[in-house]
């Protein structure tokens, strides 16, 4: 199974742009690259999917390289409300989907 | 739309006792997931069902859990002599068709066991 990299955590200010990156030198030519967010005491939510280059939607972007090992989870203007764990997850032609520690953002006000 | 729903959402109980944990997803979704997730931990896969198909069981952690899904909709965890270990939240996602899809999660059952 493939196995995915992140940051333990991260902080930010307000207002600033935040930038997760994500590491997943195994992943397979069928995968996609999904990130979901958890609130505390919720469970997580989808946040965006991807499977090469860039996809943006109203919440965030996720760049993917070329050669698909790593990805980055883009927030523009970070607000209190963001502050999260935020996952990355990578399938790897089985079903089981591991969601790893994730990273823990900060946004201090 | 109703989204995934858990029963009970919390359950204390004692060491040696069985619990079953529900949950009932999307109506339409053909994959249905079990995670736990201990306190400060990231999830941990359990097991998977999709549609008929035999469940993937690979994430249980021991031959005391068990799970089932009945006519492809409700699914039940079982937990059988709990553990202290044991406590932690319990989350069932859905998903409409394959693991790429989203997967939508419900509220979790917080699982205590004394």
């Amino acid at each position: 199974l493939a196995k995915t990299t992140q940051p333990i955590s991260m902080d930010s200010y307000e207002g600033q742009e935040v930038n997760i990156t994500c590491s997943h030198n195994n992943i397979a030519t069928n995968d996609y690259i999904t990130w979901y967010q958890q609130f505390p005491s919720q469970g997580p939510r989808f946040i965006i999917q991807g499977y090469k280059t860039k996809v943006t939607n109203e919440v965030a972007s996720l760049f993917i390289p070329a050669d698909r090992k790593s990805s980055t989870l883009s927030l523009p203007r970070v607000s209190l409300s963001d502050t999260a764990v935020y996952y990355c997850l990578v399938n790897t032609g089985g079903f089981k989907t591991i969601f790893g520690a994730g990273t823990r953002l900060f946004v201090k006000a | 739309g109703a989204g995934v729903s858990q029963s009970p959402s919390n359950k204390v109980t004692e060491k040696g006792k069985d619990v079953e944990l529900r949950c009932d997803p999307i109506s339409g979704h053909t994959a249905l997931y079990w995670y736990r997730q201990s306190l400060g931990q990231g999830l941990e896969f359990l097991i998977y069902f999709q549609g008929n198909s035999a469940p993937d069981k690979s994430g249980l952690p021991s031959d005391r859990f068990s799970a089932e899904r009945t006519g492809g909709s409700v699914s039940t965890l079982t937990i059988q002599r709990t553990q202290q270990e044991d406590s932690a939240v319990y989350l069932c996602a859905s998903s409409p068709r394959t693991p790429s899809d989203e997967q939508f999660f419900g509220p979790g059952t917080r699982l205590t066991v004394l």
